[in-house]
């Protein structure tokens, strides 16, 4: 079964904090990706990355960016955590669009 | 402008009674097609695909899901639904051929599917 796991479930953090949210994918996909889900807008694409230490913004990339220096690992950084940013953030890899396979999330709270 | 709409935002369905979920979508072409699942706290699990050809598409779960190109639709069905059914259900597109739009699903906002005893 492919594996993808978040490093945390449930994350607290103040504003102006640094934040990081790690992913590891155990399939030896080249392709990973960050999605924020909020009520009612379902899931939307922060980043994604093709291949080791390349990336490519998504739809919302602004206050975040991204890290992938191994194959397996891909971490989503947040400069300086904001309010607006509390949310549930879902990594996913896979080969392509067709077969992304998603983590169990991280719910950010930022106070 | 692209877009993927799920008009059912909640739906509540007494277990045992069938299920229909509608996906319509937007986009010059036909997209890929997909259905997500994501139980309480979980991540998303895929249920089935369509990428072309028998527009009735069988997945996991005891799910189907029907392709109506005239009606720009991919609406998921369930005979008979169980307790465990209970969860949201997501509609996802991605555009077929184009490179540099390949990574980019684009996803409804769900529905939230109450099963009653």
């Amino acid at each position: 079964d492919v594996k993808v796991t978040q490093s945390s479930r449930y994350l607290v953090k103040r504003t102006g904090e640094k934040v990081f949210l790690e992913c590891v994918q155990d399939m030896d996909h080249e392709n990973m990706f960050w999605y924020r889900q909020d009520p009612g807008l379902g899931l939307r694409l922060i980043y994604f990355s093709y291949d080791v230490k390349m990336k490519e913004k998504g739809d919302i990339p602004e206050g975040y960016s991204v890290s992938r220096e191994k194959k397996e690992r891909f971490s989503l950084i947040l400069e300086s955590a904001s309010t607006n940013q509390t949310s549930m953030y879902l990594c996913a890899s896979g080969r392509l669009a067709r077969e992304q396979y998603f983590g169990p999330g991280t719910r950010l709270t930022v106070t | 402008a692209q877009s993927v709409t799920q008009p059912d935002i909640h739906i509540t369905v007494s277990e045992g009674a069938s299920l229909e979920l509608r996906c319509n979508y937007s986009y010059g072409a036909t997209p890929y097609l997909f259905w997500y699942v994501q139980s309480p706290g979980q991540g998303l699990q895929l249920l089935l695909k369509y990428f072309s050809g028998d527009t009735l598409v069988q997945g996991i779960k005891g799910f189907e899901a029907e392709f109506k190109r005239s009606q720009s639709s991919f609406n998921l069905r369930k005979p008979s639904v169980h307790w465990s059914d209970a969860a949201e259900y997501f509609c996802a597109v991605a555009p077929q051929g184009t490179t540099d739009s390949w990574g980019k699903l684009q996803f409804g906002a769900g529905t939230q599917v109450v099963v009653t005893p």
